[in-house]
């Protein structure tokens, strides 16, 4: 099945820099990387989304490899606020985007 | 501009009960989709409407359906309540259909008993 790859949890120091790596290598030339996050019991929301080109907004930057098959979310200085399940997700030719388990990221003071 | 805005918050039923559920989107936004969120399945699509009409469906019995309104709000019904059917309703919206950057609500948290 097509889908995205995620490790399951990470930590990462308050104040540092938090790397959240993805692999897609089944995603197709026109299809997008969407990274969401869901903090405890609340909705999903959006981070940042790209195609080809490396992306940054006021909230991450996402770098994707010049193959397509993985990506990196990257907040560039972590707080206690960015504890939360992150979803690395693409349509994979479906007419929606197909959540995984995503990684859970615990920052640490 | 206000987000999408799902009530009630929380809700309790018993088998065998109806509910319904609502959603308004973002102010222009024209499609909502509903998602069910479980811990065993994670978060799976249930349907997608656009301008009033269902144009996606995911994997789930009858007993699920939806309606969209021609300001774009969007309801969706469960019938037959199962204790299985105890989830987080999520609502999300987007500007056009099918794959979009989709805005979600805060859910709906059910609690079949």
């Amino acid at each position: 099945d097509a889908k995205t790859t995620q490790p399951p949890s990470m930590d990462c120091a308050e104040g540092r820099a938090a790397n959240l790596p993805c692999n897609h290598s089944t995603i197709s030339g026109n299809e997008y990387v969407y990274w969401y996050r869901q903090i405890h019991s609340q909705g999903p929301q959006y981070i940042i989304h790209g195609l080809k080109n490396n992306e940054t907004n006021e909230m991450a930057s996402l770098i994707i490899t010049e193959d397509r098959k993985s990506s990196t979310l990257i907040l560039p200085h972590a707080t206690l606020r960015d504890t939360a399940v992150y979803y690395c997700i693409s349509n994979f030719g479906n007419e929606k985007l197909t959540f995984g388990t995503g990684t859970r990221l615990t920052i640490i003071p | 501009k206000a987000g999408v805005t799902q009530t009630p918050r929380y809700l309790i039923k018993t088998r065998g009960q109806q509910v319904t559920l609502s959603c308004s989107p973002i102010s222009g936004h024209r499609s909502v989709s509903w998602y069910q969120q479980t811990p065993g399945q994670g978060l799976q699509f249930l349907f997608e409407y656009f301008s009033e009409t269902q144009r996606n469906k995911g994997n789930f019995p009858g007993r699920f359906s939806g309606r969209q309104f021609s300001n774009s709000r969007s309801e969706m019904n469960v019938s037959t309540l199962e204790l299985g059917d105890s989830a987080l309703y999520l609502c999300a919206s987007s500007w056009k259909a099918g794959v979009d950057t989709q805005y979600f609500g805060p859910g709906t948290r059910l609690t079949v008993l």
